[in-house]
């Protein structure tokens, strides 16, 4: 089966750089994707990394070792409205159904 | 990028009654589509994948008799969960893969999710 690790809670304060692991394991790989999700929204996607390396988006960037079912969510110059839950996600076969992590409360402060 | 659109976003029922959600794809065809329901503070947990024209495959755990879907078009899957009780209030919330963009797999559109509570 498949099973992913994050971190429960985050805190920073604005304009600082905060970073969010994730650890899977999975039978089979499919990427590695990132979702923010605000209180009682549905969530948005960040990012997707299917190889080894670094993908940037802006103020996100998102990780990826393979060799290590390991990666990292990059949230710099943070915002109050970064403050939201993060989930990291694995694809599970090629149906792209998505096995999400516990997800990570970040919390930015002034 | 593509939009799927859910209804309703929340509904109050009673006990022991149904309830239908709705799952729509508005500018793009979705062969499949996923329902996810999610607990207040906790993840997302994946209930079923719907299949257009075929039978949904459920997850382990989780009751086909009771969340009943069906996903008769290419734009539309509906969730049915029925004989509801209380301990079935919780955020459900669809998604689809778009084939257009950076391919099938990369990324995941939800829809703005149903607040169920059951009283």
């Amino acid at each position: 089966g498949q099973s992913l690790e994050q971190p429960s809670e985050v805190t920073a304060v604005e304009g600082a750089i905060v970073q969010i692991n994730c650890t899977y394991q999975t039978s089979g790989f499919y990427g590695l994707s990132w979702y923010q999700q605000h209180d009682g929204g549905a969530p948005t996607f960040l990012s997707y990394n299917a190889l080894d390396g670094l993908e940037e988006t802006g103020r996100f960037s998102s990780f990826l070792s393979r060799s290590d079912s390991y990666g990292y969510l990059l949230l710099q110059e943070l915002q109050m409205k970064d403050s939201a839950s993060y989930f990291c996600a694995v694809g599970s076969g090629n149906t792209g159904k998505l096995i999400f992590g516990q997800g990570t409360t970040l919390q930015v402060k002034p | 990028g593509a939009v799927v659109s859910q209804h309703p976003s929340w509904v109050i029922c009673k006990s022991g009654t149904s309830v239908k959600i709705e799952c729509r794809s508005l500018d793009f065809q979705a062969t499949t589509m996923f329902w996810y329901r999610q607990f207040p503070k906790q993840s997302l947990m994946l209930m079923a994948t719907s299949n257009e024209g075929s039978k949904a495959t459920y997850e382990q755990g989780v009751e086909k008799d009771k969340f009943l879907i069906n996903h008769a078009s290419l734009t539309l899957s509906t969730l049915t969960v029925t004989s509801a009780h209380p301990e079935d209030s919780s955020f459900y919330i669809c998604s689809a893969r778009s084939n257009r963009g950076r391919g099938s797999l990369s990324e995941a559109f939800f829809g703005q999710g149903t607040r169920l509570t059951v009283v």
